[in-house]
């Protein structure tokens, strides 16, 4: 069972917006916020946005991520086809001492 | 630039114990962290344990306590993941990820673990 809870999956047009949320607690995502993956089938998991809003280079400015409370968010404008995929957020738990993942919501661009 | 390589695929009968290794390169081998995060089929990332290279030190998550170990070794700058006492489902792909600015920033390519009798 997933530390984090996401919705499993987000249906947005092209050119669109989407939002994906990710909830947890104090422990984790109230602390010291959430980074978020991207996956596509097949391959590992790529980092799009960690400490809540920085992006690795190479990740489109269309990426950005925030925190409200507990919910991390995170936002793709201008969706294109390759944004298609699976979504994780991560966290580390401070009282679990341990890591956790949400579920993954899966991005489908209309 | 940074890359993870993981060694191949593996096929083990239940009971028995798997070791996948992980071979870092293009940044010190001691400066980060690395994890370990297993993957189902159709399921979602799960958060195995980690080391610190530079000290040995790990952590691992409370399911797999006892049936886990990982280890590195900085003359040849490999990290190791062994999980033993394998039950169908451990039957998933094993990735390992370095650890940098607090997230799981490169990945390994993945190493498929099936458990079969």
């Amino acid at each position: 069972q997933a530390g984090l809870t996401q919705p499993p999956s987000v249906s947005k047009g092209l050119r669109q917006t989407a939002t994906v949320t990710c909830t947890g607690s104090s422990n984790n995502i109230g602390r010291q916020g959430a980074a978020w993956l991207q996956q596509h089938q097949g391959h590992p998991p790529k980092l799009l946005s960690y400490r809540n809003n920085d992006r690795p280079s190479g990740i489109s400015e269309r990426v950005s991520a925030s925190r409200s409370g507990n919910t991390a968010s995170l936002t793709i404008t201008g969706l294109q086809p390759e944004d298609e995929g699976d979504y994780y957020c991560s966290a580390w738990d401070r009282g679990l001492s341990a890591w956790v993942f949400g579920g993954g919501t899966k991005l489908t661009v209309l | 630039q940074v890359q993870l390589v993981q060694s191949g695929a593996e096929v083990k009968k239940p009971g028995a114990s798997v070791k996948v290794s992980c071979e870092p390169s293009g940044y010190p081998f001691t400066a980060y962290y690395i994890h370990w995060v297993r993957q189902a089929p159709g399921q979602e990332l799960e958060w195995m344990g980690l080391i610190n290279p530079n000290d040995d030190g790990t952590n691992y998550a409370r399911e797999f306590q006892g049936r886990l170990t990982i280890t590195s070794d900085t003359s040849i700058k490999t990290a190791y993941m062994e999980l033993t006492s394998l039950k169908s489902d451990d039957t998933a792909v094993y990735y390992c990820a370095r650890e940098g600015t607090g997230a799981f920033d490169h990945w390994g390519q993945g190493t498929l673990v099936t458990v079969s009798s």
